[in-house]
């Protein structure tokens, strides 16, 4: 079974500019998951999708971060303007439903300058 | 607020060497518990969760972890490490009444053996 595909791997950007990441989660999986993780700590969840419906963004900064999953499969995570201090690995996860384990990709690694 | 502490940032073992590390979280309600683990250069993986139940949970790869409500806690353990479990370790929690992969992390211990 394919795993959760993500690009870019990395990615650099100068502040103020925007940025896309994509995710293709794996096939059949309803729920969908972006986390940011900064050095030195743990993934931070930023928004939920079940199908192409968004079940919790509490920690989504909307000021300047969007997320869409328009037909219930692929996801695209945008910054706009970016911060130097939005630098982290964004992961996006996924799993069959709200009640299975979630499976991980290998993440964009996204410096700001 | 939720929050997650893990004691170590970075743990130093030879192989053979018993391994054990601490996860404590905060919250007010019912919680599910995981461990994740990330090796090198990969993704991050499930090691093991505890739902409810015996509240020692063995996991993939020799790993263990018992969750003692009264403390908080859900450490992990392994008696006996190899290099290739050198790898940075996250435990994680959410509340039951919501999906599993929303997911509180704490801030991972990095674990590395020697051979």
């Amino acid at each position: 079974e394919a795993g959760v595909a993500q690009s870019p791997r990395y990615k650099i950007i100068e502040k103020r500019q925007s940025v896309a990441f994509w995710c293709n989660p794996i096939s059949g999986h309803a729920t969908l998951y972006w986390y940011q993780q900064i050095l030195g700590q743990g993934p931070k969840l930023l928004i939920q999708f079940q199908n192409n419906g968004v079940v919790d963004d509490s920690q989504l900064p909307k000021d300047r971060f969007s997320a869409e999953r328009l037909k219930g499969v692929d996801s695209t995570l945008k910054i706009q303007p970016a911060k130097l201090e939005d630098s982290a690995v964004y992961l996006c996860a996924s799993s069959r439903n709200e009640d299975t384990e979630a499976f991980f990709g290998q993440g964009t690694r996204l410096t700001v300058v | 607020a939720q929050s997650v502490s893990q004691h170590n940032h970075h743990v130093i073992l030879s192989e053979a060497a018993s391994l054990e590390l601490g996860c404590n979280y905060s919250y007010g309600g019912t919680v599910n518990l995981f461990w994740y683990v990330q090796y090198p250069g990969q993704h991050l993986q499930l090691l093991l969760k505890y739902f409810s139940g015996d509240p020692l949970v063995k996991g993939i790869k020799g790993f263990e972890a018992e969750f003692i409500k009264s403390k908080f806690s859900f450490n992990l353990r392994k008696p006996s490490v190899q290099w290739s479990d050198t790898a940075e370790y996250f435990c994680a929690v959410n509340a039951i009444r919501r999906s599993q992969g929303n997911l509180i992390f704490g801030k991972g211990t990095k674990l590395s053996v020697k051979p």
